[in-house]
């Protein structure tokens, strides 16, 4: 089956410091890539669709200059976290949605947890 | 636009009761529904969807949910549950035509005990 795959799995960082996640999509293409955050015990909230070879578009209420996402190949999207703070620690998913059949895949998830 | 309500945010059962999770959707168009599953600490997985035809869909797991329309629900249902059931299980709706976004629920957490 399709898999997707997220790096790193969690992450520790320092207040002011920039983290990198990257998500791929393993054994398919997807020119769109979704990126999500998830509180403790809630729900996934979209955080931006991003679609390969163009710019992302960001949900209402995210900050496109901290939260930046490249989707520079079918199978590669990364979500950079500029200057972290404490409260941008989260869980964050991405997903993939196959080019060939519109399904959508979900990552294992990152934690990052900024100090 | 869609939204979709799960009103119970937790679902304690013993092993092998049955369970229903509920979900209800709101839309204006025709959507796709999904129900996802999340172990602790992962990704979501796919546990069912529905998209056209039969309205009571299965998983190979046991699980099934129904689609009605008449009363916008896609309700989960198991009829005997495995403690390894424990988990966080979230209703999703998408708009059925064009590159949609799925909108979920705020899930709802199965707890299984023996």
């Amino acid at each position: 089956g399709a898999v997707v795959s997220q790096h790193p799995s969690w992450v520790i960082c320092k207040s002011g410091t920039s983290v990198k996640i990257e998500c791929r999509s393993l054994d398919f293409q997807a020119t769109t890539m979704f990126w999500y955050r998830q509180f403790p015990k809630q729900s996934l909230m979209l955080m931006a669709t991003s679609n390969e070879g163009s710019k992302a578009t960001y949900e209402q209420g995210v900050e496109k200059d901290k939260f930046l996402i490249n989707h520079a190949s079918l199978t590669l999207s990364t979500l950079t976290v500029t200057s972290a703070h404490p409260e941008d620690s989260s869980f964050y998913i991405c997903s993939a949605r196959d080019f060939s059949s519109y399904e959508q895949y979900f990552g294992p998830g990152t934690r990052l947890t900024v100090t | 636009a869609q939204s979709v309500t799960q009103l119970d945010s937790q679902v304690p059962v013993f092993e092998e009761a049955p369970v229903e999770l509920r979900c209800n959707y709101s839309s204006s168009v025709s959507v796709y529904l999904f129900w996802y599953v999340q172990y602790p600490n992962q990704g979501l997985q796919l546990l069912l969807k529905y998209l056209s035809g039969s309205t009571l869909v299965e998983s190979i797991n046991g699980f099934e949910a129904e689609f009605n329309k008449s009363q916008t629900s896609f309700h989960l249902r198991k009829p005997s549950v495995h403690i390894s059931d424990t988990a966080e299980y979230f209703c999703a709706v998408r708009r059925n035509t064009g590159f949609q976004k799925l909108v979920f629920g705020t899930g709802t957490r199965l707890l299984v005990s023996p």
